[in-house]
């Protein structure tokens, strides 16, 4: 089974521009959640989508906003770039069984570099 | 709050030598998940391991064990005979349960082990 794809893998960007990553989950699984990583704030929760639908959201400015598709891939959108933002952005995808005994499996991430 | 302190920022040890990641959290809920990622130089979270807070049972799995310990709300991590392909960073995870809803992940700041031949 293929595992979490995102792209692209790596972009370069200047500050005020927007920018958008995709992410394709793992066959049959239904949930995709967006984390940033930098060495400063280190991994940082931004936000879930289960069925299209925003579950959990972290604590993020409003430029950072997603998407679900009913093909369960998804999106993720930052508009007027700064310069914090550059990170690496990891996607990851779970099946969401009930009673929340769910695991987590992480793409290889896109390396976004705001100049 | 839920948080997850990983104290060990660094270690380096010798090809074959045993080390232990240390692994700390807080929560006051009583269902929760706790996780092992590892994360090499390309940059990929590696799954490792999943604990449920009501399993206390200890797994030891090829070169790795795991050892969960409730009452000192710690889940450790030890490589038995380590391996220069073991260098990599590794976080240690808590994701609230009750329900399932959430899949939010709380991750520690991570161990950079390095592992010298």
């Amino acid at each position: 089974k293929a595992g979490v794809t995102q792209t692209p893998r790596y972009l370069i960007k200047t500050r005020g521009q927007q920018v958008t990553l995709s992410c394709s989950p793992i066959s049959g699984h239904r949930s995709v959640s967006w984390y940033q990583q930098t060495p400063g704030q280190g991994l940082q929760f931004l936000f879930e989508y289960f069925s299209e639908t925003q579950r959990n959201k972290g604590n993020f400015p409003g430029r950072f906003s997603g998407r679900q598709f009913s093909n369960s891939r998804s999106e993720m959108n930052v508009s007027t770039l700064e310069l914090g933002d550059s990170a690496l952005y990891l996607c990851a995808s779970s099946l969401l069984t009930s009673g929340g005994q769910d695991t987590q499996y992480f793409g290889p991430g896109t390396r976004l570099t705001v100049l | 709050a839920q948080k997850v302190t990983q104290a060990q920022t660094e270690i380096s040890v010798v090809e074959k030598e045993d080390v232990t990641l240390d692994c700390v959290y807080e929560t006051r809920d009583t269902t929760y998940y706790l996780f092992w990622y590892k994360q090499p130089p390309s940059g990929e979270l590696v799954f490792l391991i999943r604990r449920n807070s009501f399993d206390e049972q200890n797994e030891i799995s090829g070169r790795y064990s795991w050892n969960f310990q409730k009452s000192t709300s710690s889940f450790n991590f030890t490589i038995t005979a380590s391996q220069v392909v073991d260098s990599a960073v590794y976080f240690c995870a808590l994701r609230l349960g009750g329900g399932g809803a959430t899949n939010k992940l709380i991750f520690g700041t991570g161990t950079l082990l390095a592992v010298q031949p």
